[in-house]
């Protein structure tokens, strides 16, 4: 059971470039978060999805954007890259959703922007 | 502004000593969490509480929420190496989907 992927695992990117970051799960859980984490700021959620066709905006959500099309993939696309994207971004998801809820996060994405 | 407030910010200790680590805030949560992230790896869940005053226990970890809500604490008996990583705190508000993540302690066991 793989649980969460991320691709890529690391990307130097130009700016103004448009990137998408990918996460896909394997646990059929109903709700999925991105996350940046940033040093001395801990974890800041960008976007999140309750069920497959809805999506939520987190704390940090300008510059990027999701979309939830089935239960499985969640990615999330910067359309044109900033240096101030620069950072680790993990993606996590949770059976229901519910606030008590486990969330399993995947290995990250550490992506640079010059 | 961080919501939640984790104290010290870095801790190195010797193996076998005793420690704590504080989450605090203003804001009143209705359930905590405390994760552990490895370098290169995504957070791990450790405990969720959702009592005021309850107590949990995980081997070597004791994990309280405090009476009002608003803060918590982890307290690690007999540090270890494989203790080292960087610990987080997440609070949960009412219904909200969204957990508010403090910044994190980072520890450090030397053997």
């Amino acid at each position: 059971i793989a649980g969460i992927t991320q691709a890529p695992t690391s990307q130097i990117l130009a700016a103004g470039r448009r990137m998408t970051l990918r996460c896909t799960q394997d646990m059929r859980h109903n709700a999925m978060y991105w996350y940046r984490q940033d040093l001395g700021l801990g974890l800041r959620l960008i976007h999140y999805s309750n069920t497959a066709g809805t999506t939520g905006k987190g704390e940090v959500p300008d510059g990027y954007s999701v979309s939830r099309a089935n239960t499985d993939d969640f990615p999330l696309t910067l359309a044109s890259a900033v240096p101030s994207q620069t950072s680790v971004y993990f993606c996590a998801s949770s059976p229901q959703g519910d606030v008590a809820d486990t969330q399993y996060f995947g290995p990250g994405t550490r992506l640079t922007v010059l | 502004t961080q919501l939640l407030e984790q104290s010290p910010q870095f801790l190195s200790i010797q193996e076998g000593e005793n420690l704590t680590v504080y989450c605090n805030s203003s804001s009143v949560f209705s359930s905590l969490q405390w994760y552990r992230q490895e370098p290169g790896e995504g957070p791990v869940l450790l405990v969720t509480v959702v009592t005021g005053g309850e107590v949990k226990k995980l081997k070597r970890l004791t994990f309280q929420f405090g009476d009002a809500r608003k803060d918590s604490s982890l307290h690690i008996t007999a540090a270890q190496p494989g203790d080292t990583g960087l610990y987080l705190c997440a609070g949960a508000k009412d219904s909200s989907y969204k957990l508010i993540f403090g910044s994190g302690t980072r520890l450090l066991v030397r053997p």
